[in-house]
């Protein structure tokens, strides 16, 4: 049981909108930045937004983040297949002590 | 070119020990907190334990507190996790990435395999 919440799968698509939502509680998300990744199999995660909603260099402007509350929201416009992977949100837990990670999300394209 | 390569992982029987290296190139560790993230095959991201820029301050997840260590000598400019009195569960993949002023992980290394199996 991941301390950060998000749905097991989404789907959409190609060229539609999705979005992914991570749901925390006041010792995370409320108090800290959330970040995002993806990952392809057999491959090391990929940081695609940080402090909430900036994209590193090179990251398109399709993926997009935000963040109310005890929750954030990943959202990706015009859907490529290269985008199917597994996303995760990511953020310090000032109660654990400790980063956490949601249990993550399989996005398919159709 | 920044980079982190991950060494160290193997096959070990319950209750054993190992050490994992996390080489570092293309900047320096003395600036960066490091962490190590694990990950069993086909499931989640699970945080290990990370080391601050300077060495001291550290922190662990509850799963590991008291059997792993990290240490870290920036010289060597690399990132050490020993584990000890190591379990099935924690057979996974061990990734060491970066942090920097809520910038997180923007590099990680391949990975290295451990396998905790008699």
């Amino acid at each position: 049981q991941s301390v950060l919440t998000q749905p097991p799968s989404v789907s959409a698509a190609a060229g539609q909108k999705v979005t992914i939502s991570c749901s925390g509680s006041r010792s995370n998300i409320r108090k800290n930045y959330v970040s995002w990744y993806h990952q392809l199999p057999g491959t090391a995660p990929k940081l695609l937004i940080y402090q909430n909603d900036k994209r590193p260099s090179g990251i398109p402007d399709r993926f997009s983040g935000s963040k109310s509350g005890t929750s954030a929201t990943l959202g990706i416009t015009g859907l490529q297949i290269g985008d199917e992977a597994d996303y995760y949100c990511g953020t310090w837990d000032d109660s654990l002590n400790a980063w956490v990670f949601g249990g993550g999300t399989k996005l398919t394209v159709l | 070119e920044v980079q982190l390569v991950e060494s160290g992982g193997g096959l070990v029987q319950p209750g054993g020990s190992l050490r994992l290296s996390c080489a570092a190139s293309g900047f320096s560790i003395s600036s960066y907190w490091i962490h190590w993230i694990r990950q069993v095959p086909g499931k989640g991201l699970v945080w290990v334990s990370r080391s601050k820029s300077d060495g001291i301050e550290t922190a662990y997840a509850d799963s590991v507190k008291g059997r792993f260590t990290i240490s870290r000598d920036n010289a060597k400019n690399t990132v050490y996790l020993q584990m000890n009195s190591l379990r099935a569960e924690d057979t996974a993949v061990y990734y060491c990435a970066r942090d920097h002023d809520w910038y997180p992980f923007d590099y990680w290394g391949q990975g290295t395999l451990v396998t905790v199996s008699s």
